[in-house]
């Protein structure tokens, strides 16, 4: 049972345009919600993250819209460059956190110069 | 700052070979995870282990092993290799608390042949 759905699986963006990522959740146990960003032959890395008590996070270019409501939420990259291609996952946590994240399967971002 | 180590890199193996995939973190971590990543398929919770001396079943455990041989250490062993495990093998650890970021290895790509 795929407990956080990820799409598209792949997208491509122009450079300078806008990215967008959604994933949705069924389990409302989930209370973190990260985005890993992996670059080819590289492990995942944490990009940025949000909890549910908050509605949108933004750090650079990069921005978290989260919809409790809804249990859905989406990853926003504006001014999308050359540098930002890479598979982007999003991720959730339940309390506690010692039993490891629930990813989606990934998406596969092309940005064209 | 080595942060977490995975011996080796690449690996191939015939069907009903063993071998064990080593980890290593340096960050004084509690928590420690095994994922597995497929084309297509995200990252999935092979074992983790909560505290030293702690093991448990993640989402696909058929076919492995692992021992948390003290803090620093999580290993991940494959007693009969099969075809069906050839995937990118991904150490990850962190702390012991919802939120807390999950830093990756560079990988262990191995081939069942």
């Amino acid at each position: 049972q795929q407990q956080v759905k990820q799409s598209p699986q792949s997208l491509i963006v122009q450079k300078g345009g806008i990215s967008i990522i959604n994933c949705a959740y069924e389990n409302t146990a989930f209370d973190y919600f990260p985005w890993y960003q992996q670059f080819p032959g590289k492990g995942p890395a944490l990009l940025i993250a949000i909890r549910p008590d908050v509605s949108e996070k933004k750090e650079g270019r990069f921005t978290i819209s989260f919809n409790k409501s809804a249990k859905q939420f989406s990853l926003h990259i504006m001014d999308s460059q050359p540098g930002d291609s890479a598979t982007y996952f999003c991720a959730a946590d339940s309390g506690g956190g010692a039993d490891g994240l629930t990813f989606g399967k990934g998406t596969h971002l092309i940005i064209q110069p | 700052n080595a942060g977490v180590t995975q011996t080796p890199k690449f690996q191939v193996l015939k069907t009903g070979q063993s071998m064990t995939l080593q980890c290593a973190q340096d960050m004084n971590h509690n928590s420690m995870y095994w994922y597995r990543q497929d084309p297509g398929m995200g990252l999935r919770l092979i074992y983790y282990s909560a505290s030293e001396g702690t093991t448990d079943k993640g989402e696909v455990p058929n076919g492995y092993n692992v021992s948390r041989l003290n803090k620093r250490e999580f290993s991940l062993r494959l007693e009969s290799a099969a075809p069906s495990q050839t995937s990118v093998y991904f150490c990850a650890s962190s702390e012991v608390m919802s939120g807390s970021e999950a830093f990756f290895g560079q990988g262990t790509r191995l081939t069942v042949v």
